[in-house]
């Protein structure tokens, strides 16, 4: 069973640093790209990051761009997303999702991120 | 970047009704398009994929159709558990923009 699972959220204050991490298990995880995809209170899907199964490859979304990091770390089946200088508008649910090729297929249950003063 | 715009922003449909909701690109994007379904607190699930296909384990109620920039997600007889809010995203190439999201609701 595929399984994927958020840590690393939490309430920061603006400026302030956060690294997220998520779990994966039940499928070959080097294999699959991967993605950070956010969601503000009572809004829309907004996707963040995107990394290659190799980590090679590597996209962004202009509004974090020079601010976020995604990585991975294979040998221990993890993705990261370091983000810095957060700011207000980065307040959402952050969703680890697994790529099968372009559609989104699986997704952790999310951990929120919280930026207020 | 190709936005993605879906219509309506929402709707309210008795249960049985057929219901349609559109999505466009402003650019063509072949079949390169996902559906999701987020059901309130939950997390969204991928419905359909390459524009038509639907995802394993989807009820056979749910369609889409389309190419280029022109999209359609068809429920063809609305049931209570399809209350939700559905998106559309492309996904031809980086970024893979969402569309804004489409709210059913149950007349």
């Amino acid at each position: 069973e595929v399984q994927l699972v958020e840590s690393g959220g939490g309430l920061v204050q603006p400026g302030e640093s956060l690294r997220l991490s998520c779990a994966a298990s039940g499928f070959p995880f080097s294999v699959y790209p991967m993605n950070w995809v956010r969601q503000a209170p009572e809004k829309g899907l907004e996707w963040v990051s995107y990394i290659t199964g190799s980590g090679t490859t590597i996209y962004y979304a202009d509004s974090v761009k020079g601010r976020f990091t995604i990585s991975r770390d294979n040998a221990q089946n993890s993705l990261y997303l370091q983000m810095n200088s957060l700011r207000a508008d980065d307040t959402a649910v952050y969703y680890c999702v697994r790529d099968e090729g372009g559609p989104l297929d699986y997704w952790g249950q999310g951990t929120l991120v919280a930026v207020s003063s | 970047d190709i936005q993605m715009t879906q219509s309506p922003s929402s709707l309210s449909a008795s249960v049985g009704d057929r219901v349609t909701i559109t999505c466009r690109a402003s650019q063509g994007i072949s079949n390169y398009l996902a559906w999701y379904q987020q059901k309130p607190g939950k997390v969204p699930e991928l419905l359909i994929y390459a524009a038509s296909t639907l995802q394993s384990g989807v009820p056979s109620r749910f369609s889409g159709s389309g190419s280029g920039t022109d999209f359609t997600l068809t429920i063809s007889s609305l049931q209570p558990e399809d209350v939700a809010t559905f998106y559309c995203q492309k996904y031809d190439s980086a970024p893979p923009t969402f569309g804004q999201g489409t709210k059913v609701e149950i007349k």
